[in-house]
């Protein structure tokens, strides 16, 4: 199974973007990169996710490397809310590796007021 | 708008009993699937199903099984609970589109004494 790498912890300051980085060196061609979060006591929700290029939508920015080895999860303006583990997922396109997937330990992100 | 319903949101069990965790959802997905998660780690995957009459395990079946009647709900039984099954469990469901979106359910709390 292709796995992905993230730092355990990073802290932000309110308002200011957020880079949360995932290496993914043993990504295959059709892989998707999905990223979600978890805050405390709930279950992870959906924040993005992208193939080749980058991805914005109203929660956050994708951004991926040519070489689709890493991608960088941001946050444009960080806030309280926002305090949650951040999780890099690849999902297979098809197959059992589609549902199959690994969930590492995440990054805990913290924000400071 | 339910997405994924899991019941119940905590229990207590004493060694040996059995239950049945109850998910559905309505979101018409063929794929579902059931995580543990132990503190301060990520999910594992203990059984998953692609569509009504199919499953198959995961990363941790044993303890557990699992049956898929309809589309809508795949309930996670614990034969004869253990203390090492004490953790938190989320159902998650998705559809077949490639990279999809996988919705999870908040959570069930189970604490086996």
């Amino acid at each position: 199974d292709a796995k992905t790498t993230q730092p355990n912890s990073m802290e932000s300051n309110e308002e200011e973007p957020v880079h949360l980085p995932c290496n993914h060196s043993t990504i295959s061609g059709t892989d998707y990169i999905h990223w979600y979060r978890q805050l405390p006591s709930q279950g992870p929700e959906y924040v993005i996710h992208g193939l080749t290029s980058n991805v914005n939508n109203r929660m956050a920015s994708l951004a991926i490397a040519e070489d689709r080895k890493s991608s960088t999860l941001i946050l444009h303006r960080a806030t309280l809310r926002d305090a949650a583990v951040y999780y890099c997922i690849l999902r297979a396109y098809s197959g059992a590796g589609s549902y199959q997937l690994t969930f590492g330990k995440g990054t805990k992100l913290s924000v400071i007021p | 708008n339910a997405g994924v319903t899991q019941t119940p949101k905590f229990q207590v069990l004493k060694t040996g009993q059995s239950m049945t965790l109850q998910c559905a959802q309505d979101m018409n997905h063929e794929y579902m699937s059931w995580y543990r998660q132990d503190p301060g780690m990520g999910l594992r995957l203990i059984h998953y199903s692609v569509g009504a009459g199919i499953t198959d395990q995961g990363e941790v079946p044993n303890g557990y099984n699992v049956s898929r009647s309809t589309t809508e709900d795949f309930p996670l039984r614990l034969l004869s609970a253990a203390p090492s099954q004490t953790s938190v469990y989320f159902c998650a469901s998705s559809n077949s589109v490639p990279g999809g979106t996988i919705y999870f359910g908040e959570g069930s709390w189970l604490t086996v004494v």
